[in-house]
């Protein structure tokens, strides 16, 4: 199946720093990514469908100030949390479809802030 | 939007009995329903899908129904081990294309426990 890698794969930031995490498909092109968040025990919830090229898509109660997403080519797309806070701390995990087909997602990043 | 339940949230069972998990949807577009198993601090891994054009697909112990009339389906696990032990997701997208992003939203998950 398609791969898509995450990076990093853990950081720990101290509080009010910006933390980026990347995402890229590595076997094919993705017009289209999708940022999850996931607390402990809990969901995956969707954050937002970055599209390439174009302005991401976030879902309600998503601020896109603070969760900047840039996805300026067809393989790689990026979730910048700004001034990050200890309750942004969390696995934040991305995924990409390859037309009509199962996602795949990437390993995923465990963010905690101090 | 799209609003996917799933239950129960946790399910104990011997090794070698079944286990059913349940979730129910409410966009009726809906047309891709799949299901992932989550072990601790790991990705999503696709176990079973299944689309809106069949009512049923199976795979060696990995079973899923679909009732699109009811906007409900279900994953039946059979002959259950203990490295089934895990949690549990379902999902539900439009798919993609023809202006659809293919979102996935999931269900809240199902902690199962598959006892030796």
């Amino acid at each position: 199946g398609a791969v898509v890698s995450q990076h990093p794969s853990w950081v720990i930031c101290k509080s009010g720093t910006s933390v980026k995490i990347e995402c890229r498909s590595l076997d094919f092109q993705a017009t289209t990514m999708f940022w999850y968040r996931q607390f402990p025990k809990q969901s995956l919830m969707l954050m937002a469908t970055s599209n390439e090229g174009s302005k991401a898509t976030y879902e309600q109660g998503v601020e896109k100030d603070k969760f900047l997403i840039n996805h300026a080519s067809l393989t790689l797309s990026t979730l910048t949390v700004t001034s990050a806070h200890p309750e942004d701390s969390s696995f934040y995990i991305c995924s990409a479809r390859v037309s009509n087909t199962e996602a795949f997602f990437g390993q995923g990043t465990r963010l905690t802030v101090v | 939007g799209e609003n996917v339940e799933q239950h129960p949230s946790t399910l104990s069972v011997q090794e070698g009995d079944s286990a059913v998990i349940k979730c129910t949807y409410s966009d009726s577009a809906s047309n891709y329903f799949p299901w992932y198993k989550q072990e601790l601090g790991k990705r999503p891994q696709l176990i079973i899908d299944i689309r809106s054009n069949v009512g049923e697909k199976k795979d060696q112990r990995i079973a899923v129904t679909l009732n699109k009339t009811a906007k409900h389906f279900s994953l039946h696990i059979t002959e259950t081990q203990p490295e089934d032990s895990a949690v549990y997701f379902c999902a539900a997208t439009r798919g993609g294309g023809s202006g659809n992003t293919g979102k996935l939203i999931f269900g809240q998950g199902t902690t199962l426990q598959v006892k030796p």
